[in-house]
């Protein structure tokens, strides 16, 4: 059974920095691209980033870019998102999410998110 | 980037009627395109991707049609469980985008 466990979420300062991590178990972590996607307070889903299994392509939405960064330890079966310069519109619940396959690009597994608040 | 708008915003129907819910994107995505249920408190659930291919577990009454920009998830006949958001989700060209979301809910 495949299971998506976050952590790291909470409340933080604007301009300030959270990191958020994913354990993972139940598939083959080392081949699958992994990926962030984001829900703000009564709104939709917005996909943040995601990662190759190799780490070698990391991809991010335009509203993060340059801010976040999206890491891997596969030895760890564990994905990463560091968030810097944090902005309220950030705030928002983060799960982890899989790809269903290397070439398919929806998420068939989600953690059950971590929140992050951004607020002074 | 490939907008996705739905349609209609909500719709109020009744157990065991049938739901048809819409998806349009700004640009052809070809077949690639999936759905997702949405609860209070729960993550999304993956239904349908490539347009009609129900994901595992995916109860049959879920069933998806379309191409290029117009896309329809149908509910055949509506159970107490399916009451909840639906988001369409391009995977056709990265960045990957969904749909504002369908709330189907209870009449």
């Amino acid at each position: 059974e495949v299971q998506l466990l976050e952590s790291g979420g909470g409340l933080v300062q604007p301009g300030g920095s959270l990191r958020l991590s994913c354990a993972a178990s139940g598939f083959t972590f080392d081949i699958t691209p992994m990926a962030w996607v984001r829900q703000a307070p009564g709104k939709g889903l917005e996909w943040v980033s995601v990662i190759s299994g190799n780490t070698y392509v990391t991809l991010y939405a335009d509203s993060v870019n340059g801010r976040f960064t999206i890491s891997r330890d596969n030895s760890r079966n564990t994905v990463f998102l560091q968030m810097n310069n944090l902005r309220a519109e950030d705030t928002a619940l983060y799960y982890c999410t899989k790809y269903l396959r290397r070439d398919v690009a929806v998420f068939d597994s989600w953690g059950q998110g971590a929140l992050v608040t951004v607020s002074s | 980037e490939i907008v996705m708008t739905q349609s209609p915003a909500s719709l109020s129907l009744s157990p065991g009627e049938k739901a048809t819910l819409s998806c349009r994107a700004s640009q052809s995505v070809d077949s690639n395109l999936a759905w997702y249920q949405s609860k209070p408190g729960q993550p999304p659930r993956l239904l349908i991707y490539v347009t009609s291919t129900r994901a595992t577990g995916v109860p049959a009454r879920f069933s998806g049609s379309g191409s290029g920009t117009e896309f329809t998830l149908t509910i055949s006949s509506l159970q107490s469980e399916d009451f909840a958001v639906y988001y369409c989700q391009q995977h056709y060209n990265w960045p990957w985008t969904f749909g504002q979301g369908t709330e189907v809910e209870i009449k």
